[in-house]
């Protein structure tokens, strides 16, 4: 199976700064058919389920604020958040889907400093 | 807009069955595939299982083989997941997720609130 590991497990940004989530995958999440990451990323907020962010690595779901954005390629990938708000508080997960079983990160818990 | 509604959980003793269901509206349910995708707070999120558009496709978590099995109606734009054999590992809220394409070999891009599942003496 995939492993896939996030660092840091929880970070404290001040509003309007900067928060970036890393996330490893133990092998290559790149597709050469389709010249794509097989690589998402997901904010949950308590009592919630998971939302769409980014696919593909770099494609920001239709509706996510720009202040998102992916980035990377094969095993490494982050999720930056430019411009922290208040109401980006939740936990984030990384997700591969290149092969089945389908796996996550762990999470990172991202809180106002 | 989107909408998927889990159903079905509960708590239940070891050993026993369950029949979770998973209803939509506001997409073409017969053009995508569909999944279930379990979470608990030890193991985080966890992939269960996935179904193409028409069925003709299944796959499934390892440890769920042969207990737990995926099938969809397309006339009910309903996808259901048929558990037996409950294990206390089984237990989690069970969240149903719209794939991004046919096959159900991409990512989910609309999830439900979940349904608890609970198995214990």
């Amino acid at each position: 199976d995939i492993v896939m590991t996030q660092s840091p497990d929880s970070l404290a940004v001040s509003l309007g700064e900067r928060a970036t989530i890393n996330c490893r995958s133990s092998q290559s999440l790149f597709y050469s058919n389709n010249n794509k990451n097989h690589l998402a990323w997901y904010q949950q907020k308590p009592g919630q389920p998971p939302k769409l962010l980014i696919y593909w690595s770099s494609t920001r779901e239709s509706g996510v604020p720009d202040r998102f954005s992916g980035g990377g390629s094969e095993t490494d990938f982050t999720l930056t958040i430019s411009g922290l708000q208040a109401e980006d508080v939740a936990v984030y997960f990384c997700h591969q889907y290149y092969t089945t079983p389908w796996t996550f990160g762990q999470g990172t818990k991202v809180e106002i400093k | 807009q989107v909408l998927v509604v889990e159903s079905g959980g509960g708590v239940v003793q070891p050993g026993t069955s369950l029949r979770l269901s998973c209803g939509t509206s506001g997409f073409t349910f017969s053009g995508f595939g569909m999944h279930w995708v379990r979470q608990t707070p030890g193991k985080g999120l966890e992939w269960v299982a996935g179904i193409s558009y028409d069925g003709s496709q299944k796959r499934y978590l390892d440890s769920v083989k042969g207990r737990l099995t995926i099938s969809r109606d397309n006339s009910k734009s309903t996808v259901y997941l048929e558990m037996n054999s409950l294990r206390a590992e089984d237990t989690a809220v069970y969240y149903c997720a719209k794939g991004y394409d046919a096959g159900g070999n991409w990512h989910v891009d609309s999830w439900g609130r979940g349904t608890l599942v609970t198995v214990s003496t």
